[in-house]
């Protein structure tokens, strides 16, 4: 099995840059997916992390470290609506087919 | 349409009593996905359907729960007897493809199905 930590909330301002951690623990692995949330809608993928390294996609940035068992997701420039919760995933060892979640973490941002 | 479309958007039931939620996934997307999802948590992997057959159905948490998907399209999930503690969020997902494949992996997850159990 797996397992999954990020932090429960973080709150930033309007403007900054915010950077939410996942440790995850595998016996196998197989990439790892981020997500976004807004409060009573659906998640909506932001990323895939497969190899090491750093992935930028406008705003959001991406970083995995297969050693350490860590990810991060680097969201710059932030905007009233990037308030929302962000969910780390990785899919199980020997069934890639099945995406496990933590728990989310609820970024709130402020002006 | 073009999303993944789920319905009741809200169900409110009393214990005991039968439930069936529906989902419509994306055209020719052949991987369905249910997820369960409490108050400040993530979602919770119930069960995962390749065409019209169950692949992986290890997440139902008792013999209350069952889905089907009939035609390799439209699933439902059901749910017998329902108790307070089913009182969640139910998520579908679809998706065109497996993990395996980077690029066209992600699920596509529609608004969910409220499920309040009285």
């Amino acid at each position: 099995g797996q397992n999954i930590d990020q932090p429960t909330e973080m709150t930033a301002t309007e403007g900054a840059i915010v950077q939410i951690n996942c440790t995850y623990q595998t016996s196998g692995f197989n990439g790892l997916f981020w997500y976004q949330q807004h409060a009573g809608e659906a998640p909506t993928f932001l990323s895939y992390n497969v190899l090491d390294g750093l992935e930028e996609k406008g705003r959001f940035s991406s970083f995995l470290s297969r050693s350490k068992g860590y990810s991060y997701l680097l969201l710059k420039e932030l905007q009233m609506k990037d308030s929302a919760s962000y969910l780390c995933a990785v899919p199980e060892p020997y069934n890639t087919d099945k995406l496990i979640f933590g728990t989310g973490t609820r970024l709130q941002v402020f002006p | 349409g073009a999303g993944v479309s789920q319905t009741p958007s809200n169900k409110v039931t009393e214990k005991g009593k039968y439930v069936e939620l529906r989902c419509d996934p994306i055209s020719g997307h052949t991987a369905l996905y249910w997820y369960r999802q409490s108050l400040g948590q993530g979602p919770e992997f119930l069960i995962y359907f390749q065409g019209t057959g169950a692949a992986d159905d290890s997440g139902l948490p008792n013999d209350r729960f069952f889905a089907v998907r009939p035609e390799g399209s439209v699933s439902t999930l059901k749910i017998q007897r329902t108790e307070r503690g089913d009182s969640a969020v139910y998520l579908c997902a679809s998706s065109s493809t497996s993990y395996r494949d980077r690029d066209a992996g992600e699920l596509f997850f529609g608004e969910g199905s409220r499920l309040t159990v009285l």
